[in-house]
């Protein structure tokens, strides 16, 4: 079936460092792969997202870069700030039904000053 | 900005009752959708919609039905509401194209005791 596997669930960086996490899915005929942040308390925001007709899209600090081979995908970001703290959900349109998003079970990234 | 408001923050229940969840979205936007989100499970698709009176099951149907009566509005019911129900729900809607992200609504946090 459809599935978004997202790792690590638990991420800690120092003020400054970078930031990785990492998300296979399933079905190859998915083409949209949205990021979403979660701070404590909110909704979800859409922070960036990437179509399968590219490899990579940057936004000042954030990255996103798929690999559609190998089925995953990926969002960095670098000189990682406090307020970067938050929960991130990666996804996945489905091939059932492209309308639909299937999510990652999400990563705690905490980053320490 | 689109938003996407969610009727309740907090709601306690009582085993057995009829509960009525409320999502109205101010952008004309022919999708919604409801997921629920359990930590370590990350969000899971409920039920969602194309457009007015239409419907379509996610990936946990089971023990909810859903409403749309007017584009603007959608509705879950739980019939019967359950301890296992317990969680945070959040409506989403999305514009009718295809590869688009959604826009969360601020979630209502259902208690069933």
């Amino acid at each position: 079936g459809e599935n978004v596997e997202q790792h690590p669930s638990t991420l800690s960086v120092q003020e400054g460092d970078s930031a990785v996490i990492k998300c296979t899915y399933s079905d190859s005929a998915s083409n949209y792969f949205p990021w979403y942040k979660q701070e404590l308390g909110k909704r979800p925001q859409l922070i960036i997202d990437i179509r399968s007709n590219v490899g990579e899209k940057k936004d000042q600090r954030i990255a996103v870069t798929l690999n559609k081979t190998a089925k995953h995908f990926s969002l960095h970001i670098t000189e990682t700030q406090p307020e970067d703290s938050a929960v991130y959900f990666c996804a996945a349109n489905g091939f059932y039904n492209t309308d639909k998003l299937i999510f990652g079970t999400g990563t705690r990234l905490q980053v320490f000053p | 900005d689109v938003k996407v408001t969610q009727s309740s923050r907090y709601l306690v229940k009582r085993t057995g009752e009829k509960v009525f969840l409320e999502c109205v979205q101010d952008m004309d936007h022919e999708n919604m959708f409801w997921y629920r989100q359990d930590p370590g499970l990350g969000l899971r698709l409920i039920y969602f919609s194309y457009d007015v009176k239409m419907k379509e099951k996610g990936d946990i149907p089971e023990g909810y039905s859903v409403s749309r009566e007017k584009k603007e509005r959608f509705s879950l019911i739980l019939e019967s509401a359950s301890t296992n129900q317990t969680s945070m729900y959040l409506c989403a809607s999305r514009q009718g194209e295809r590869g688009y992200g959604y826009t969360f609504g601020s979630g209502t946090r259902l208690t069933v005791v």
